[in-house]
């Protein structure tokens, strides 16, 4: 069976400030990674994801996520947040039957 | 642009009535998923299905039940409503073809059962 494990559920950060979310997964195969944002009251989007080849994925907004097999990690990034990161993250996997596992989520608040 | 659609953005029922939850996706998908959302939870896989007239089986699926007649469609039903199933819930689509199997989420329903 596959699951996902995010040990920070709420993050408080200052603008400017590096972020980066722990995500780890289990699943004997391979597997497709993926990072979702929920802004308030917004639906889920998709923020980036890994299937194959450079375990350093960049996606939208700025944000990366380095996929590291011998750690079953895959910890999202970013440099230096923006008070318009302020959301919920979400930490999925994906194995077989393509079936779509997800973490419990990190809320993470930018304060001005 | 790719659609999920859930029939409805809020629900209000009521304890013991049966409850159904409506997804349509446009982009020919092969699996289609139903979740719950829930604070400090994250998403709970409830049910989901590979074909039409197959499914199987999640991570919380009592209380459930679920219906794909048709590839398009797939239909999330509590048989009888109660109110630890107050929540919101989401469906979600995804395809076999090539690997890009990330999930395409729906608004969204948030049921309450009072």
């Amino acid at each position: 069976a596959q699951s996902v494990s995010q040990h920070n559920h709420h993050v408080i950060l200052s603008e400017a400030a590096s972020l980066e979310l722990g995500c780890n997964y289990s699943y004997g195969g391979t597997v497709n990674l993926f990072w979702y944002v929920q802004y308030p009251g917004q639906h889920l989007q998709l923020l980036l994801k890994y299937f194959s080849g450079d375990p350093l994925v960049k996606g939208i907004k700025g944000f990366e996520a380095e996929f590291i097999k011998s750690k079953f990690s895959f910890n999202l990034r970013k440099p230096s947040v923006q008070w318009s990161d302020t959301a919920e993250y979400f930490c999925a996997v994906s194995g077989g039957y393509q079936k779509v596992t997800f973490g419990t989520g990190t809320k993470l608040q930018v304060i001005p | 642009d790719v659609k999920v659609t859930q029939s409805s953005r809020y629900l209000v029922k009521r304890t013991g009535e049966k409850v159904f939850l409506e997804c349509v996706q446009d982009m020919d998908h092969e699996n289609m998923f139903w979740y719950r959302q829930d604070p400090g939870l994250g998403l709970r896989l409830i049910y989901f299905s590979y074909d039409v007239k197959m499914k199987e089986k999640g991570d919380i699926p009592e209380g459930y039940s679920v219906s794909r007649e048709k590839k398009e469609r797939f239909s999330l039903i509590l048989e009888s409503a109660s109110t630890n199933q107050t929540s919101m819930y989401l469906c979600a689509s995804t395809t076999r073809k090539g690997q890009h199997t990330e999930a395409f989420f729906g608004q969204g329903t948030r049921l309450t059962v009072v």
